[in-house]
């Protein structure tokens, strides 16, 4: 199986910040690496697809980019909406994974 | 607009038969796409169970494979999980989805993602 890692696994930001997750696979990818966010009690939500898709309606702020082992999501300007837990998922191979997730908080 | 809906079993026994259904509504089970089970242990990260096509093609993860059955009942819609031999490792929020897929060739597709998703069903293995 390939094993994805998040890091980190929580941090703290205020509103206004730029925030960084990282998701790092144990063997290359490619780009078949999607992000979904998942706010307490909830479900996840998808918000970006192979690597840098974002999803319709998803704001601008978010971006994703990252190809091989190595990918980031990035929060631009961070929304009182925004916080929550953040999960990586690779589909490159079956069976599909998923990191860890990164919650970030106030 | 899609909506998918997890049935409530609530409480299951250890070594007993845990029991979902999954109803899709606003959208046919029977289109294109592929439907999946995921659960969450309780402040775990996501674990991807396997998933069903409306012709009852599964991919199971090997992990849980010898526990796993999906169906589908296109009658009303909706897909279901059984996992068997229960334990408390098994307590988890569960949740339904549906698959998108691209670049496929053949069976392999290698992008795939979950969108959207059903609300969640939290299963606790309690005696």
């Amino acid at each position: 199986d390939i094993q994805m890692t998040q890091s980190p696994s929580s941090l703290s930001a205020s509103v206004g910040d730029r925030v960084t997750i990282t998701c790092r696979a144990s063997q290359s990818i490619s780009t078949y690496l999607n992000w979904y966010q998942q706010k307490p009690g909830k479900a996840p939500n998808l918000l970006i697809y192979n690597a840098l898709n974002l999803v319709s309606g998803v704001p601008s702020r978010f971006t994703g980019s990252g190809s091989g082992t190595d990918f980031t999501l990035t929060i631009n300007s961070l929304q009182p909406e925004d916080f929550a837990t953040y999960h990586c998922q690779q589909s490159y191979s079956s069976p599909l994974t998923f990191g860890g997730g990164t919650k970030v908080e106030v | 607009q899609v909506q998918l809906q997890e049935s409530d079993p609530g409480l299951v026994k250890p070594s007993g038969t845990l029991s979902l259904n999954c109803a899709v509504s606003g959208y046919s089970i029977s289109s294109t796409n592929w439907w999946s089970w995921v659960r969450q242990p309780p402040g775990k990260g996501l674990e991807w169970i396997g998933e069903i096509f409306h012709t009852e093609r599964t991919n199971y993860n090997p992990s849980l494979k010898s526990r796993v059955t999906m169906s589908v009942d296109k009658s009303k819609n909706q897909f279901s999980l059984k996992l068997t031999s229960v334990t408390a490792a098994d307590t988890a929020v569960y949740y339904c989805a549906r698959v998108g897929k691209q670049y496929c060739s053949g069976d392999t597709c290698y992008s795939v993602w979950f969108d959207p998703w059903g609300q969640g069903t939290l299963v606790t293995v309690s005696s």
